[in-house]
């Protein structure tokens, strides 16, 4: 059972566009949300974070948004850039100290020059 | 700092046969991961650990054991290989405060014949 779900295998999104990607969870116990960000042959890189207490946290061209009702979190990225290219996963815990994280699928997000 | 580094960075195997994944951490972090990235599955937890000398199951822990040694070490074995373990392994190290953002290594691609 996909705890952490990921729809949307890929993106692809033209440079200086918005990037929009999505997840979404069912176990109504995680309270705290990650985004991490992956290039081929190299280790997943933190990105940005966001508490259940808030419902959207920026970090410069990055802003996730979390809808806890519906269950649902998406990342923007404004503008979008050739160096976004990357797969993007989203993760769950059940709050912020909680030692494991639940991992979604992925999405390969292509940005085009 | 290296951060986490793993070795090997590749590995073929034959069906039976057995090896061991070595990640190293230079950041005194406490709490070591291995996962697993298998196409459309996203990140799998394999085993973790929080603490020297402890260990504990993940998501996916059959066919896999660990140690825990040394704070800064954590192995992964197989004891006999099978073509279902081929997958990319990653380890990852996470210390306080920030005890969700995991710190990841570059990976090690494992194929298994």
């Amino acid at each position: 059972d996909q705890q952490v779900k990921q729809n949307s295998p890929s993106l692809s999104v033209q440079e200086g566009r918005i990037s929009i990607l999505n997840c979404d969870y069912t176990n109504s116990m995680f309270d705290y949300f990650l985004w991490y960000k992956k290039y081929p042959a190299e280790g997943p890189t933190f990105l940005i974070s966001i508490s259940s207490i808030k419902d959207k946290n920026e970090d410069g061209r990055f802003t996730v948004f979390l809808n806890k009702s519906a269950k649902h979190l998406s990342l923007h990225i404004v503008p979008s850039q050739p160096g976004d290219s990357a797969v993007y996963f989203c993760a769950a815990s059940p709050n912020f100290g909680n030692e494991k994280l639940t991992f979604g699928t992925g999405t390969r997000l292509t940005i085009i020059p | 700092n290296a951060g986490v580094t793993q070795t090997p960075k590749f590995r073929v195997l034959k069906t039976g046969q057995s090896m061991t994944l070595l990640c190293a951490q230079d950041m005194n972090h406490e709490y070591m991961y291995w996962y697993r990235q298998d196409p459309g599955m996203g990140l799998r937890l394999i085993h973790y650990s929080v603490g020297e000398g402890t260990t504990a199951k993940g998501e996916v822990p059959d066919g896999y054991n660990v140690s825990r040694l040394k704070k800064q070490n954590f192995l992964l074995g197989l004891e006999s290989a099978a073509p279902s373990q081929t997958s990319v392994y990653f380890c990852a190290s996470v210390g306080r405060p920030t005890y969700n953002e995991q710190f990841f290594g570059p990976g090690t691609r494992l194929t298994v014949l």
